[in-house]
Formats: C-alpha cells, structure tokens, sequence
C-alpha cells in the first residue's frame, strides 16, 4: 500500500526557513515522481513542482520557481519542501502528491501539513 | 497553462444526480485520457475517486462515474448522499510536467 506520512504542522515568523517533509512508502521510491501541492486558506489546489528521486531532476510550475526547493532522499525515502525566507503569504497547506506518472495528476496523496506564517 | 474550469457549486437533494463539468482545452483535457477527480472534505485531504477518465479507484462507491467528451471532463455523483457534501477538484495530464487543476465546485446537498 502506497503511504505518504508528512511531518506537522509548523508555526514560523516572516524570514525564518522551514523544510518540511514527506516520508514514502510502499512503492519503489527512485522511480516515482513525486511532487508538493498548495492550498491557500479557502482555495483551490496548486500544482508547485516535482522531483523524480532517481535522478533529481525537479522542475518547479513558474509561480514557484525561486521560491521554494523541493528535494529528496532516496535512502529514505522521504521528499522535502523547503523556504529560505518566508513570508506571511506562504501560510497555507501543502501536500505531498504523487502522480502515476510525469506530470499526470497526482494519485497519492499525504496527510497535508500546516504551515502558519506570523509575526 | 490556465487552469480548468469548474462551475463554483452545484446542489442536489438526496437521491437525485448531480454533474460537474471541467472544461479544458486539446492541449490538455481533450488531448489525453488522464483526468482525476478529487473529493475533498473540510480538514481532509484530496482522495481521488475516479482516475484516467473513468476509472475507480477501489472502494469508492460505484455513484461516482466520469466521462469525457471533447474538452470537457464530467463527474457524475448519482443516488447523491449527505456524505457526498465536499469539495470536488479536476486535474489533467497537460502534456509536460505540470498536471493542471480546476478550481474546484464545492456540492451541497440539499
């Protein structure tokens, strides 16, 4: 069974960094893209950006390019979203996703993590 | 890459069906079999109940259908129940890395 355990939720000051993460299980990790999701507070869903472990390759959608690293570790398993600075804007949910295949729609789907952005 | 488009709601009583469309374009929806749609409840994440069109995952309960035609992807909920009260998503294959999503509809019943 696939399973896509995130870490929790996170409360950060504006300028802080913040890496959160996405452990998987069940699949072969080093062959699947998997990839990160915003959901603004009462919005629609945001595709951010993939990476295929084997190779880390990434690509990022064009509204998250230079905003955020999306990385992973294939030794364990596990996907990381990351922010250098952040901002009160960033305050949202984010879900790891995994799609069947490149850029398909995301099959598998983590718990989501909170991340509350506040001075 | 636009999203696809959802209507905002639509509402049933129990029992009776309800269709949401997500209309895209041949670039995306009418260009490849590999539509999703996604249920949401409040505090919950997304679950997927139909996939590559038509397809359901098991376990979602066989109410849920989807079809294609044209741009234009739908989902059926038939026999609506309260607990089908949520927020449905549409994503799509969009020929390169980036699946697009619609905005989403939320259902009510009524």
């Amino acid at each position: 069974e696939v399973q896509l355990v995130q870490s929790g939720a996170e409360v950060k000051k504006p300028g802080e960094s913040l890496k959160i993460s996405c452990k998987a299980s069940g699949y072969s990790f080093p062959i699947n893209w998997i990839g990160w999701v915003r959901q603004m507070p009462g919005k629609g869903l945001e595709w951010m950006g993939s990476i295929y472990p084997g190779d880390s390759d990434t690509t990022y959608s064009p509204s998250f390019q230079g905003q955020v690293t999306i990385s992973a570790d294939k030794s364990t398993a596990t996907a990381y979203l990351q922010w250098k600075s952040l901002k009160p804007s960033d305050s949202a949910i984010y879900y790891c996703a995994r799609p069947e295949y490149r850029g398909g729609p995301p099959h598998y789907w983590g718990q989501g993590a909170l991340v509350t952005v506040s001075s | 890459q636009s999203a696809l488009t959802q209507p905002r709601s639509v509402s049933g009583s129990p029992g009776q069906s309800v269709t949401i469309s997500c209309t895209g374009t041949s670039d995306d929806v009418g260009g490849f079999n590999s539509v999703s749609w996604y249920q949401q409840h409040p505090g919950r994440a997304p679950k997927v109940v139909i996939y590559d069109v038509i397809k359901r995952p098991s376990g979602v309960p066989d109410r849920f259908s989807g079809s294609k035609s044209g741009n234009t992807a739908s989902l059926t909920i038939s026999g609506l129940q309260a607990e089908d009260e949520a927020d449905y998503y549409c994503s799509s294959f969009a020929g390169d890395y980036t699946p697009l999503f619609g905005g989403g509809t939320k259902v009510t019943v009524l």
